[in-house]
């Protein structure tokens, strides 16, 4: 069983819709959790950020984690065309040396 | 957020040849520093970590004799691709921690290089 697990997609859908993106994961030492997006050719940019269990909502963008379930989510609403991407899910522990364990990636296109 | 620079963004060369890919944190100090090699459509995958003034510690697989790691100082690592051959051909991307300056114990990430070896 991997660490971390994540739906490769690819997920298409409609400008204007709800995006839910998901990870789980193994490991309950995993106390920080981040989502990056990643355009073709480029490197990762940070979107989310969340230490522990809990909501956080930036725009656009929300990411939940339910430690209880090892499970993490990001929503994306209204989504756009421009938010097509690639979506990494990344977790990462005190221990260990703060060694980040990235989700294979969520391929996302949205339709105009 | 946090900026990451890498240079150069893409480089070409021949077989036998060395490469060195430079990576910087311009507005932070980073103890740490992550290289990490990405095929096509593949997620990341960690070569090794960099802590500045020490040795780079290497995950299985990973030739340390031919990706040297340096990690001089607060802001600057640099990889280098010791005598480069076609399979090193990939998209290699940095990263480093940033331990709370903005608000966050996470890690940035540089924009990439892009090595081909002919």
């Amino acid at each position: 069983q991997k660490e971390v697990e994540q739906d490769p997609g690819p997920l298409s859908v409609p400008e204007g819709a709800i995006v839910s993106l998901n990870c789980t994961y193994s490991n309950s030492a995993f106390q920080y959790f981040m989502w990056y997006r990643q355009y073709s050719r480029k490197g990762p940019e940070l979107l989310m950020y969340t230490y522990s269990s809990g909501n956080k909502e930036d725009g656009r963008f929300t990411a939940q984690v339910d430690k209880s379930s090892k499970y993490i989510s990001l929503f994306i609403r209204d989504s756009q065309p421009s938010d097509s991407a690639t979506y990494l899910c990344a977790m990462s522990a005190d221990t260990g040396g703060f060694k980040t364990i990235f989700g294979a990636g969520t391929r996302l296109f949205v339709k105009a | 957020g946090a900026v990451v620079s890498q240079h150069p963004s893409r480089v070409i060369c021949k077989s036998g040849t060395s490469v060195k890919i430079e990576c910087r944190s311009l507005d932070f100090q980073a103890t740490t520093m992550f290289w990490y090699r990405q095929f096509p459509k593949k997620s990341l995958m960690l070569m090794a970590t960099s802590n500045e003034g020490s040795k780079a510690t290497y995950e299985q697989g990973v030739e340390k004799d031919k990706f040297l790691i340096n990690h001089a100082s607060l802001t600057l690592s640099t990889l280098t691709v010791t005598s480069a051959h076609p399979e090193d051909s990939s998209f290699y991307i940095c990263s480093a921690r940033d331990q709370g300056t903005s608000g966050a114990d996470t890690q940035y990430f540089g924009p990439g290089t892009r090595l081909t070896v002919l």
